[in-house]
């Protein structure tokens, strides 16, 4: 099975600071990555897919990027609304996986 | 709009199944697959295993082969996973996902049914 490997686990953020997270393969991906966001008690919801493109309807400044094993989301300028936890996860090949999650928590 | 309602939450005893549904609305169901995702407390997501809604193949995760089905009813644009031999460990908030119209993601998901395993 491919691993995911996010960082960092957590971390504390203000609104409007330059937020990015880390996601690892433990083989090459290609751009087989996508992104979710996830608050609690509700579904994931799609931001990125195939590593760099926006999910109609999600706002700009989420934004992703890399390829082959190592990728990262960025949220340029974090808003209220963006404090949730994030998940990457691979559809390279099955089993597909996801990342253990990053929690991004209001400083 | 396009969405994917599941079945309420359910307790069962080790040992025991469940069956869960997933009723698709607001596009056209037999032209996508639909994948099961379970979410344990605390823990990262993990994928189950996908049904075809067109022709009805399906694929599963080897962790979970030989206890879970997954069928579909397409006059009722629906989807079914049903998991045997319950134990404790498979306690969890269980989603159905459409695997989407542009790149291979999730996106649409179910609202979630929470499963407990519970004697």
């Amino acid at each position: 099975d491919i691993q995911m490997t996010q960082s960092p686990s957590s971390l504390s953020a203000s609104v409007g600071d330059r937020v990015t997270i880390t996601c690892r393969a433990s083989q090459s991906i290609s751009s087989y990555l996508n992104w979710y966001q996830q608050k609690p008690g509700k579904a994931p919801k799609l931001l990125i897919y195939t590593a760099s493109s926006l999910q109609s309807g999600v706002p700009s400044r989420f934004s992703g990027s890399g390829s082959g094993t190592d990728f990262t989301l960025t949220i340029s300028s974090l808003q209220p609304a963006d404090f949730a936890t994030y998940y990457c996860q691979q559809s390279y090949g099955t089993p597909w996986t996801f990342g253990q999650g990053t929690n991004v928590e209001i400083k | 709009q396009v969405q994917l309602v599941q079945s309420g939450a359910e307790v069962k005893k080790p040992g025991a199944s469940v069956k869960v549904s997933c009723k698709a609305s607001g596009y056209t169901f037999t032209s996508y697959t639909i994948h099961w995702v379970r979410q344990a407390p605390g823990q990262r997501l993990e994928w189950m295993g996908w049904i075809n809604a067109g022709n009805g193949n399906t694929k599963y995760s080897q962790k979970f082969q030989g206890r879970v089905t997954i069928t579909r009813d397409t006059s009722a644009s629906a989807a079914y996973m049903e998991l045997s031999s319950l134990r404790y460990e498979d306690t969890a908030v269980y989603y159905c996902a459409r695997f989407g119209a542009l790149g291979d993601a999730f996106d649409i998901w179910g609202q979630g049914t929470m499963v407990t395993v519970s004697s």
